[in-house]
């Protein structure tokens, strides 16, 4: 079956840090993959997303490429700021009749002024 | 636009009791979600609709949990009786169309059994 794999956590950072998360997917096809965001006391926000192979979602100064090759789907930001702390996950939808999602764990990303 | 709404925010009650949790999609959206989140099974999907219609309840539970969508602007999901193991934060999602397209959550409803 489908299924999504993030690093493990918790990860802290100081402020202006590189961030990376990595996520790796199992799916038959080509399925859309997706980044979402979950702030404390928060439902989930969708960060970014692509739906095809070398794709570039991009939101926030937060980015992710579609590698269809090593199946991947990491996210990265260049200088992280307090207000990212949140918790991170990584998600696919497959076409056809099945329309969820399916998700990572989650990561907890701390960042520290 | 107003986004997924969900009530009670919050709702604490009593082993065997029933819990009713609803939800209200954004308007137009055919396909519903109701996720359960708990730090040790992560975010599960517990049930989805497409107009209306239960499509996958596999991740039900059990025979405890059920869920109804009566119209295209509300869904519940009830939990009778509701045990301890249940207490978790639960979420709903609506979209738009099937392949690719975005799934907007709720703010979730936390659920405490006694």
């Amino acid at each position: 079956g489908d299924s999504v794999t993030q690093m493990e956590g918790p990860v802290t950072l100081s402020e202006e840090a590189f961030l990376t998360i990595n996520c790796t997917y199992t799916a038959t096809g080509y399925p859309s993959l997706f980044w979402y965001v979950q702030y404390p006391g928060e439902g989930l926000q969708l960060l970014l997303k692509a739906t095809k192979a070398d794709d570039k979602g991009s939101n926030k100064g937060f980015e992710a490429t579609y590698r269809k090759e090593t199946t991947s789907f990491h996210l990265e930001k260049g200088s992280v700021q307090v207000s990212d702390s949140a918790v991170y996950f990584c998600a696919l939808s497959r076409s056809g009749a099945n329309s969820k999602l399916t998700f990572g764990k989650g990561i907890t990303l701390s960042v520290r002024p | 636009d107003a986004g997924v709404i969900q009530s009670p925010r919050h709702e604490v009650t009593e082993m065997g009791q029933e819990v009713t949790l609803r939800c209200k999609p954004i308007s137009g959206h055919d396909y519903l979600f109701w996720y359960r989140q708990t730090m040790m099974r992560g975010l599960e999907l517990l049930i989805y609709f497409n107009n209306n219609v239960p499509i996958d309840d596999s991740g039900m539970p059990e025979d405890r949990f059920s869920a109804k969508m009566p119209n295209a602007s509300f869904s519940t999901l009830k939990i009778q009786p509701s045990e301890p193991r249940d207490s978790a934060v639960y979420f709903c999602a609506s979209k738009a169309g099937r392949f690719g397209n975005t799934q907007y959550f709720g703010p979730g409803t936390r659920l405490t059994v006694l």
